[in-house]
């Protein structure tokens, strides 16, 4: 697509339940981030996939977090047993950047997450 | 822990003034720079990248990289109501990741 597509655009959920964010990235990016941003915050890295690599899972907060990104397109970031805290703007962004060799990302409009 | 600091603002600027947003980073191994435009309730948008020492510019912007003192600094000249946003500055540390580490961010307010 022309853009980096997230969906929902916004998601609100009871405490202690499961959700589940997808991002489509730019056609031929290979790489694909996850970031969050609480309400005047900055952005904090979650997770990052790079073409056929193992993910870098470094930023992922806790077990209940989890990512997958399926025939190296489309990602789904999963939340297992939603918090309070998990409330916040997850952002996905996509690059053409391969390792060494780094540009600028494309982002999202990003997924709303309320836990209520 | 690598880190990105920015002040957090506001910084306000008369409209036509030049606006100096600056950033330093922790890691001496840094080689890429970014600065990042996020208007309220919006995503961030590159709006410059920096990779070697010097200035760099695009239109009324212009990056400054300083490795030495690991300090890196966007200017924006003529200064609009329309740039008044959050400017994001990013880092990547190298090696084999693309990650980016970005700072908390500088809001800047160009009063017309």
């Amino acid at each position: 697509g022309a853009g980096v597509s997230q969906s929902p655009s916004n998601k609100v959920t009871e405490k202690g339940k499961d959700v589940e964010l997808r991002c489509d990235p730019i056609s031929g990016h290979t790489a694909l981030y996850w970031y969050r941003q609480s309400l005047g915050q900055g952005l904090e890295f979650l997770i990052y996939f790079q073409g056929n690599s193992a993910p870098d899972k470094s930023g992922l907060p806790s077990d209940r977090f989890s990512a997958e990104r399926t025939g190296g397109s489309v990602s789904t970031l999963t939340i297992q047993r939603t918090q309070q805290e998990d409330s916040a703007v997850y952002l996905c962004a996509s690059s053409l950047a391969r390792p060494g060799n780094i540009g600028g990302y494309t982002f999202g409009s990003g997924t709303r997450l309320t836990v209520v | 822990q690598k880190e990105v600091e920015q002040n957090s603002g506001p910084l306000s600027v008369p409209e036509g003034a030049i606006a100096s947003l600056n950033c330093t980073y922790s890691d001496r191994g840094s080689q890429s720079f970014f600065w990042y435009r996020q208007y309220s309730g919006k995503s961030p948008e590159l709006i410059m990248s920096i990779y070697s020492n010097g200035d760099k510019e695009d239109g009324r912007f212009t990056a400054q990289l300083n490795k030495a003192s690991q300090y890196v600094s966007l200017l924006i000249r003529d200064s609009q109501p329309s740039d008044s946003a959050t400017y994001l500055c990013a880092v990547n540390y190298g090696g084999a990741t693309n990650k980016l580490i970005f700072g908390t961010g500088t809001l800047l307010a160009v009063q017309p």
